[in-house]
């Protein structure tokens, strides 16, 4: 059965602390590893789809890498405003299309 | 090009009334998710349709649920005489295709709120 484990489940930071989110799955043939934000109240927004080990995608402060059992969204000087909540799912080949989301890991980033 | 619409955006219901919930793709998107997100729970798969078709109902639960994407018209998910257990934030999700490597994209939920 597909899983998707993430940790920390909550992160707090300074302005201008970087760190890294962590996104472990098992999934059978992984068709594709993505990362959303979403903030209270609203829907998720997409940010990244990586599809192979050792891809890597970046967004002003976000960057996403991929390895075959983990997935880290590494946030490099954090603003106030990248406070959120930040989720990881996966697609994998034996399923039709629907994502698999892991629990999230709030942040929250202090002035 | 206007996002995912759902509406309404906050339904209210009591025990054993019937709720329907209302999603409009992405324009040029022809492939609709439904998931639950329950009060500290993370999001849930539920359903997957198609044009006219149900893809994947797997993550429905056996009664109460149905949905359905007509030709014309947004994708409905209904769930008849609701209970409490069914306060949730009900998202829906579009891609353009069919492979499953399109990005999916999410709308800004209905919370259905049972009394």
């Amino acid at each position: 059965e597909d899983q998707v484990t993430q940790s920390p489940e909550a992160l707090r930071l300074q302005e201008g602390e970087s760190s890294s989110l962590n996104c472990s799955y098992t999934v059978s043939g992984l068709r594709g590893l993505f990362w959303y934000r979403q903030d209270p109240g609203k829907g998720p927004e997409f940010l990244f789809t990586l599809y192979s080990a050792g891809e890597e995608k970046e967004k002003e402060r976000l960057k996403a890498t991929l390895t075959k059992k983990e997935s880290f969204l590494h946030i490099t000087a954090p603003k106030p405003e990248d406070s959120a909540t930040y989720l990881c799912a996966v697609h994998g080949s034996s399923n039709t299309g629907k994502l698999i989301f892991g629990q999230g890991t709030t942040l929250q980033v202090k002035p | 090009n206007a996002g995912v619409m759902q509406n309404p955006r906050h339904l209210v219901r009591r025990r054993g009334q019937e709720a329907r919930l209302r999603c409009s793709p992405m324009k040029g998107h022809s492939h609709v998710y439904w998931y639950r997100q329950l009060p500290e729970e993370g999001l849930k798969f539920m359903v997957y349709l198609q044009k006219e078709n149900i893809i994947d109902e797997s993550g429905m639960p056996k009664e109460r649920f149905s949905a359905e994407f007509p030709k014309e018209g947004p994708s409905i998910l209904r769930i008849q005489q609701v209970v409490r257990g069914d306060s949730a934030a009900y998202f829906c999700a579009s891609s353009p295709g069919s492979s499953g490597y399109n990005e999916q994209f999410f709308g800004p939920g209905t919370r259905l709120t049972v009394l």
